[in-house]
C-alpha cells in the first residue's frame, strides 16, 4: 500500500491567481497522476508525471494552465494557473505502487474560485 | 478508448437491505477492474481489485465479480449499513501516451437509511 499526504486540503482563491497543491508519498514510485473531479461529476486524468522527465498530459489539459513538477520518486505538485470558477473541482494524486496494481489516492483538495 | 458506465446513478435504501451496483466496460481486453469509495469531499479509497484471471473478490460484507465476456463488474453488499452511504466508483485500464491510466465510471451514489 502507499500513504499519500496532500495539501492543501482546501482552498477558497481569487479569481486570476494560482495554487500550488502538493503531493507527498511515503515509499518511492515511478508514475504519480493527477485527476479533476469536477462538481458532481467522475474523476478526469489530468496527467501523469514521472521523475526526470515532462509531464504526459491528456487531451484537453495543457502545461500552461496545469504545470507539474515531479523533482523525485516521492514527491509532485500540480499548479492550477490564472484561475477561474470554472476551475472550481476536487484536484486528486494518486498513484501506483511498485509490486500493486491497486491505485492509491490521495485526500484531495477541494478548490472554489471565486 | 475505454469507456465505465455505472448504473445507477443514485441508490437510497433501508438499513440491512443486500444491495448490488452495477459496472459495465467497453474494452474487453481488461486485465483487472478497480472498486474504489468516496465521501463527500474526499479523496477515493481502494476497496477491491478484481483481476482478469478471477471472476470474484471478496472483503468483508463486499463482494466483486468480473465477467470479460459480458464487459460488466459488480458490486454486492450485505446487510447494508448507514456507513456505507458513499459514492462508490468502478475504474478499469485504458492507454494514454504515458502507459496505461484508470477510467472511471460515473459513480453510484449510495445512502443506506438507519
Amino acid at each position: 500500500s502507499a500513504v499519500i499526504s496532500q495539501k492543501p486540503s482546501r482552498d477558497i482563491c481569487q479569481r486570476g491567481t494560482s495554487l500550488t497543491i502538493q503531493c507527498q508519498v511515503d515509499s518511492q514510485v515511478t508514475m504519480m497522476f493527477w485527476y479533476r473531479q469536477q462538481p458532481g461529476q467522475s474523476l478526469t486524468l489530468i496527467a501523469t508525471a514521472n521523475q526526470g522527465s515532462e509531464a504526459t498530459y491528456e487531451s484537453g489539459f495543457v502545461i500552461d494552465k496545469f504545470p507539474i513538477s515531479r523533482p523525485n520518486l516521492t514527491f509532485s505538485t500540480l499548479t492550477v494557473s490564472n484561475m477561474s470558477p470554472e476551475d472550481s473541482s476536487i484536484y486528486l494524486c494518486s498513484v501506483a505502487p511498485r509490486g500493486s496494481e491497486k491505485l492509491f489516492f490521495g485526500s484531495g483538495t477541494q478548490l472554489s474560485v471565486l | 478508448k475505454q469507456e465505465v458506465t455505472q448504473i445507477p446513478a443514485a441508490l437510497s435504501v433501508p438499513e440491512g437491505e443486500n444491495l448490488v451496483l452495477n459496472c459495465s466496460f467497453t474494452d474487453s481486453a481488461i486485465y483487472n477492474l478497480q472498486w474504489f469509495r468516496q465521501d463527500p469531499g474526499k479523496g477515493l479509497t481502494s476497496l477491491l481489485l478484481i483481476q482478469s484471471s478471477q471472476r470474484e473478490q471478496t472483503s468483508g460484507r463486499l463482494n466483486a465479480s468480473l465477467d470479460k465476456s459480458s464487459g460488466r463488474s459488480t458490486l454486492y453488499i450485505a446487510a447494508s449499513q448507514p456507513g456505507d452511504s458513499a459514492t462508490y466508483l468502478c475504474a478499469g485500464p485504458s492507454y494514454n501516451n504515458a502507459g496505461n491510466m484508470l477510467t472511471f465510471g460515473g459513480g453510484t451514489r449510495l445512502m443506506v437509511k438507519p
